[in-house]
């Protein structure tokens, strides 16, 4: 079946400009993760969703970042007036609800580059 | 404050060698877990460990849980180029946190 999908795959913008980055995760998973990846680093968890309610933020950087999740599927994450330091890969995960192995199904993120 | 530590950070080894890498905390973890990211992907799920003094084989890695369910540890032998990637470790706190580690970066030449 189809994994998770992210979109665009690389985003390169002006600083000061507004970005949207999107998710699609797999179908019937009810649990979404955002992270931020720096090069060769590991990840910096950003917000989790479960459903369409966040129920930990504490990981956004800033009031910069939003992010929103409609219908139990897509999300949507939103860095307004970007600045150099944004740039990254940016990873979206899912996975389903309940069970024990806890197991995150990733995309292939999204390259940002601000300029 | 990094809540694991990977050791090595960057390891390059010539095909054939074996090989350790280690995560390490002061707390303790329900569960742990070990991904592989290959340049442009997202991490893969290797393994989760969940008892203390757990051992897990998978072909050539065998992986192992502490005792006191604080560490573990990747061995990997015989690696192979395809063995190549960013190992990522991944303690789990909650039914839906995991605390993550920096990685490490292994490079195996041919």
């Amino acid at each position: 079946g189809a994994g998770v999908s992210q979109s665009p795959s690389n985003k390169v913008t002006e600083k000061g400009k507004d970005v949207e980055l999107r998710c699609d995760p797999i179908s019937g998973h009810t649990a979404l993760y955002w992270y931020r990846q720096s090069l060769g680093q590991g990840l910096e968890f950003l917000i989790y969703f479960q459903g369409n309610s966040a129920p930990d933020k504490s990981g956004l950087p800033s009031d910069r970042f939003s992010a929103e999740r409609t219908g139990g599927s897509v999300s949507t994450l939103t860095i307004q007036r970007t600045q150099q330091e944004d740039s990254a890969v940016y990873l979206c995960a899912s996975s389903a609800a309940g069970g024990n192995s806890y197991e995150q199904y990733f995309g292939p993120g999204t390259r940002l580059t601000v300029t | 404050t990094q809540l694991l530590e990977q050791s090595p950070q960057f390891l390059s080894i010539q095909e054939g060698e074996n090989l350790t890498v280690y995560c390490n905390s002061s707390s303790v973890f329900s569960s742990l877990q070990w991904y592989r990211q290959e340049p442009g992907e997202g991490p893969v799920l290797l393994v989760t460990v969940v008892t203390g003094g757990e051992v897990k084989k998978l072909k050539r890695l065998t992986f192992q849980f502490g005792d006191a369910r604080k560490d573990s540890s990747l061995h990997i032998t015989a690696a192979q180029p395809g063995d190549t990637g960013l190992y990522l470790c991944a303690g789990v706190r909650s039914n839906y946190q995991l605390i993550w580690g920096a990685g490490t970066k292994l490079i195996i030449k041919p």
